[in-house]
């Protein structure tokens, strides 16, 4: 089993609030990815950071926003939400020194509804 | 463009019996490819890494296989168990990208009814 945690693994919101998905691993892995997945859909790359005060965007538009400001800890917000974010959100993160096999382990995911 | 694809999209069988699922790709250069089991509301949990120069490795009950030449991988599962009912999703990673970017299949569902 992978450590890394995901909270909270369940959120009901309204819309036009403002949420955080949280995102933490113990493994001391450099680089660190959320992944949005629709019921019976691929996963989606939307963010990754290759380590502290990095950040990039993945390959699929997101309105969401993260920051890398420890190693361990990977938070992505949402600034006023919609039901258009409606969706399941996973992190993962992998070792530098996996090279080309870039392993990544994931966590439980965040199952977030925006009514 | 990279793509990633799985056959069947779902399958049931019974258990004590095999099946095997497909995974063709067109992602180019290939790096490595791996078969993740992902339990319902779970996140994905790899299940075997076969980079190019393998055609073959087991865990368990499950054996993967991977022909670069025609660019398919099959994964076969030997005397289910209710436990692997699940979405198994091949992963299939490019080379050369600092990101080492992996390509994701819609995953096959199996349930496993006793």
């Amino acid at each position: 089993e992978a450590d890394i945690y995901q909270t909270p693994r369940y959120l009901v919101i309204g819309t036009g609030k403002k949420i955080t998905l949280e995102c933490s691993q113990t493994m001391g892995h450099d680089k660190m990815y959320w992944y949005q997945q629709d019921p019976g859909m691929e996963l989606h790359l939307i963010h990754y950071s290759y380590g502290v005060n990095s950040t990039e965007k993945g390959d699929l538009s997101s309105e969401s926003t993260v920051s890398r400001i420890r190693t361990e800890h990977f938070p992505l917000t949402l600034e006023s939400a919609r039901p258009s974010h409606t969706s399941q959100y996973l992190c993962a993160s992998s070792d530098e020194a996996s090279g080309e096999l870039n392993e990544q382990f994931f966590g439980p995911g965040t199952r977030l509804t925006v009514l | 463009k990279n793509q990633v694809e799985q056959s069947p999209q779902s399958l049931i069988i019974l258990e004590g019996k095999n099946c095997t699922l497909q995974c063709n790709y067109t992602v180019s250069p290939f790096s490595n490819l791996r078969w993740y089991k992902q339990d319902t509301g779970r996140g994905p949990v790899s299940l075997t890494i076969m980079t190019f120069s393998e055609n073959t490795k087991s865990n368990g009950r499950y054996t993967a296989t991977l022909d670069a030449d025609t660019k398919q991988s099959s994964l076969h599962i030997t005397a289910s168990q209710l436990s692997d009912s699940a979405s198994y999703i091949c992963v299939v990673s490019d080379r050369g990208s600092t990101l080492g970017r992996l390509y994701f299949g819609r995953g096959t569902q199996l349930t496993v009814w006793p």
